[in-house]
């Protein structure tokens, strides 16, 4: 089973400041199975990002993705009031499909 | 309106079983292979189980293979769990998610998801 570990567990930042998240895989793998989620408190994830890199229908351009192999990246170039949220990182190149702990992006 | 809901969670005894249902709309169903994800109190995302559009494609979480069973009907757009032999570690909030393409393992990621249905075991 692939184990995905992101960091920082918590991130605090202001709004408008750069969020920069991690995914580390214990293994290596596709690219192309990496997917970013948002959480909010009290409702369902929300895909953002796909392949590592592509962004989800709707998503606006300060969420990016990056990485490859073990190690992949979520920036949020400026944090919006709404962007506050959970975020986990997700592979499904290898069966199980496992999730990330997730990272908490709050207000500092 | 793309919409996924959820039902059939509950309270239920250790051993025992339960079976939750999705019912979806607003897309063409047998388009999307489907999945279920879990959430265990204040806990992190867990992939339980998916199956692709027509249902000759199935994985299943170490956590739940033999145990549990996902299976879809196309022509009621629905998509069900059947969990036996339920564990206190199975509580969690039940999500019924849509993927983005028709099989389980190709590019695209789950991207539409219901607001959950929640089971609790306990005696």
């Amino acid at each position: 089973e692939i184990v995905l570990t992101q960091s920082p567990g918590t991130l605090s930042l202001s709004p408008g400041e750069r969020a920069t998240l991690s995914c580390r895989a214990s293994d290596s793998f596709s690219s192309s199975y990496l997917v970013w989620y948002q959480q909010k408190p009290g409702q369902a994830p929300r895909l953002l990002i796909y392949a590592a890199s592509r962004r989800a229908t709707g998503i606006p351009d300060r969420f990016s993705g990056s990485g490859s192999g073990t190690d992949f990246t979520l920036t949020i170039s400026r944090l919006e009031p709404e962007d506050f949220a959970t975020y986990y990182c997700h592979q499904y190149a290898y069966s199980p499909r496992t999730f990330g702990q997730g990272t908490k992006v709050e207000i500092k | 309106e793309v919409q996924l809901v959820e039902s059939g969670g509950g309270l239920v005894q250790p051993g025992r079983s339960l079976r939750l249902s999705c019912a979806a709309s607003g897309f063409t169903f047998d388009d999307y292979a489907m999945h279920w994800v879990r959430q265990a109190p204040g806990k992190g995302l867990e992939w339980v189980s998916g199956i692709n559009w027509k249902s000759d494609s199935i994985g299943y979480a170490d956590s739940v293979k033999g145990r549990f069973t996902i299976s879809r009907d196309n022509a009621k757009n629905s998509l069900s769990l059947e969990m036996n032999s339920l564990r206190p570690e199975d509580t969690a909030l039940y999500y019924c998610v849509k993927d983005s393409t028709p099989q389980l393992w190709s590019i695209g990621g789950m991207d539409v998801w219901g607001q959950g249905t929640t089971v609790t075991v306990s005696s």
